[in-house]
């Protein structure tokens, strides 16, 4: 079956550090990649998206490249903020069909100032 | 554009009582979610409507968990009677298809907590 493997967390850091978060996945067939964001109190957020190999997700700073060969899809951000501080989910789901999203067990960001 | 609402946010329960959660997706969107996650754990499906037709409920404990999309619109899922394990937060998404892709948009959640 399908099924993603995260990074497990906590993860703290400090304000304007490097921010890798590991995700890899197992699927049958070609998935579409996700990260999804949970800031504090709220719902589930779309943070970026790949839907084929090599290509590159970005969005607020972040970027994830959809990795065939290593079936993989890191986070990574730059210099990370305080208000980056939030849970990290990654995800695989199809386009056609049954399009429900698989997720991993989600990864707690603290970044202190 | 409005969001995909929840309600309640919060609900406290005694076991082998019931409860029932609503959900209103985002105007247009066919496709409606139910998902359960359970706390340190990452979201899991429970069903998945196409209008008011179930596409995939495999993973619904169906003695105890039902769920309705009247008119293909509004949800309610309920759960009779509950168990300590359905300690959770339920979350609704909807979803549109546009020439191949989608993306699925999330309400806030009903946190259940079964005593």
């Amino acid at each position: 079956g399908n099924s993603v493997t995260q990074m497990e967390g906590p993860v703290t850091l400090s304000e304007e550090a490097f921010l890798t978060i590991n995700c890899t996945y197992t699927a049958t067939g070609y998935p579409s990649l996700f990260w999804y964001v949970q800031y504090p109190g709220e719902g589930l957020q779309l943070l970026l998206k790949a839907t084929k190999a090599d290509d590159k997700g970005s969005n607020k700073g972040f970027e994830a490249t959809y990795r065939k060969e290593t079936t993989s899809f890191h986070l990574e951000k730059g210099s990370v903020q305080v208000s980056d501080s939030a849970v990290y989910f990654c995800a695989l789901g199809f386009n056609f069909g049954n399009e429900k999203l698989t997720f991993g067990t989600g990864t707690r960001l603290t970044i202190i100032p | 554009e409005a969001g995909v609402a929840q309600s309640p946010r919060y609900k406290i329960i005694e076991k082998r009582q019931s409860v029932a959660f609503w959900c209103n997706p985002i105007s247009g969107h066919a496709t409606l979610y139910w998902y359960q996650q359970i706390l340190g754990q990452g979201p899991k499906l429970l069903i998945q409507f196409q209008n008011n037709g179930v596409v995939d409920d495999s993973q619904l404990p169906k003695d105890r968990f039902s769920a309705e999309r009247l008119k293909g619109v509004d949800s309610t899922l309920k759960i009779q009677p509950a168990k300590l394990e359905d300690s959770a937060v339920y979350l609704c998404a909807s979803s549109l298809r546009l020439a191949g892709y989608y993306e699925q948009y999330f309400g806030p959640g009903t946190r259940l907590t079964v005593t």
